[in-house]
């Protein structure tokens, strides 16, 4: 069966900082892969999706970067954190194609300090 | 544009109470799909319905239920007899191909209490 990992689980940092959280799925191929960010109040944003290996679409504009190194590795980075980018961050994955259901890993909750 | 309208922020309801969800949605979209997710205080979101637009038939699973009505632009989901690992945040969504088809559009969601 498929699995998503997604860590760290927590982190907490300061502003300035860079960032890297790391999100990888196993039991499936060319899967497609998604990072969304969720701010307090509850609502989801998709940030980023990639269709492929070093492809990425970008849905917001921002100080946030993604990379996707390897067929199921989905990598979100940043060079200096804002405040404004505290929140719960999900990667998610689907089967290729669109409109496909979406399984998300537990997140990471970020805090900016 | 699309959009999804989840009206009910928080709803509290006793055990074994049914309780139904609403979800609204808007788009110019004639092909899309709707879907349903729960998210447990544990924080991940858990997939349990998608729905295309051509499919109007209601879907029973367990103690779930789902109406889907185009003509009132609804998705709504029913939870029957209502237990307290019911609890968590609801989300319907909505994705279509006039946004590239990838993304999920997710309302807001809805906060369901069950206490005993």
């Amino acid at each position: 069966s498929q699995t998503i990992h997604q860590w760290p689980a927590t982190l907490v940092q300061p502003v300035g900082s860079p960032l890297s959280l790391e999100c990888t799925v196993e039991g499936t191929s060319n899967p497609n892969l998604y990072w969304y960010r969720q701010a307090a109040g509850r609502g989801l944003q998709l940030l980023f999706y990639s269709v492929g290996i070093g492809q990425i679409s970008s849905e917001v504009p921002q100080n946030l970067s993604a990379s996707r190194p390897q067929d199921r590795q989905f990598i979100l980075s940043s060079k200096k954190l804002l405040l404004s980018d505290s929140g719960f961050y999900l990667c998610a994955w689907s089967v290729r194609g669109r409109a496909q259901p979406q399984h998300f890993g537990d997140g990471t909750r970020l805090s900016i300090l | 544009a699309q959009k999804v309208t989840q009206a009910q922020t928080e709803i509290s309801v006793v055990e074994k109470e049914d309780v139904t969800l609403d979800c609204v949605y808007e788009t110019r979209d004639t092909t899309y799909y709707l879907f349903w997710y729960k998210q447990p205080p544990s924080g991940e979101l858990v997939f349990l319905i998608r729905r295309n637009s051509f499919d109007e038939q209601n879907e029973i699973s367990g103690r779930y239920s789902w109406n889907f009505q185009k003509s009132t632009s609804s998705f709504n989901f029913t939870i029957t007899a209502s237990q307290v690992v019911d609890s968590a945040v609801y989300f319907c969504a909505l994705s279509g191909y006039s946004n590239s088809g990838y993304a999920l559009n997710f309302g807001k969601g809805t906060s369901l209490l069950v206490t005993p």
